[in-house]
């Protein structure tokens, strides 16, 4: 069965220094992953999602992600961070033949002034 | 496009009585899907639909949970005696064929005193 395990509960950084989010998956074959933000009271915003080829993924807002199959790891990074992007955010993984997406338990993100 | 719409935002219910959310998803997005969020936790997949058609349903929480999706279009997710367990946020989805992000309401939190 997929899962996601994302080990930081809770991060805090100073505004323009660099950030990465951890991201562990367990999947039987290649998966589709995915970073999602949710700010408070709000529904979820796709980051960035990696399904296949370059293993080096941009998204939206200056986030990257890398996939590395070795370590069935997906980190999120972002090289300054902006005190916007305080939020929880949430890796997740879907399989080929999968609809339903799991969900790590999510890092949620202070930002320093 | 205004973006997959939920209602109501907040419902406060007391313990034993039944409650309905609607999710409206994107405009011509085929798959909805409906998901429970509770404190501290990432996103859990309740159900899923293609059209009208509830292709997954198996990982509803109990037989008090029941969705349905009457002519393809929004959607709706009951429950019936709730619980105090059962308060949490009620996330839907959509998507079109073939894509594999979905894309997130803004939710329903449920109370139930």
């Amino acid at each position: 069965a997929q899962s996601v395990t994302q080990p930081d509960i809770h991060i805090t950084v100073s505004e323009g220094a660099s950030l990465e989010l951890r991201c562990n998956y367990s999947y039987g074959a290649t998966p589709y992953l995915f970073w999602y933000v949710q700010s408070p009271g709000q529904g979820l915003q796709l980051l960035l999602k990696y399904f296949s080829g370059d293993t080096l993924v941009q998204g939206i807002k200056g986030f990257e992600a890398e996939f590395k199959r070795s370590q069935s790891s997906f980190n999120l990074r972002k090289p300054s961070v902006h005190w916007s992007d305080a939020a929880e955010y949430f890796c997740a993984v879907a399989g080929f033949k999968n609809n339903d997406m799991r969900f790590g338990a999510g890092t949620r993100l202070t930002v320093k002034p | 496009d205004t973006g997959v719409s939920q209602n109501p935002r907040h419902k406060i219910t007391k313990r034993g009585q039944n409650v309905t959310f609607r999710c409206d998803p994107i405009s011509e997005h085929n798959r909805l899907y409906w998901y429970r969020q509770t404190l501290g936790q990432g996103p859990e997949f309740l159900t899923y639909f293609q059209n009208e058609a509830q292709l997954e349903k198996s990982r509803l929480l109990s037989d008090r949970f029941s969705a349905e999706r009457p002519k393809g279009s929004f959607s709706t997710l009951e429950i019936q005696r709730t619980e105090q367990g059962d308060s949490a946020m009620y996330l839907c989805a959509s998507s079109p064929l073939g894509v594999r992000e979905q894309f997130f309401g803004p939710g329903t939190r449920l109370t139930v005193l």
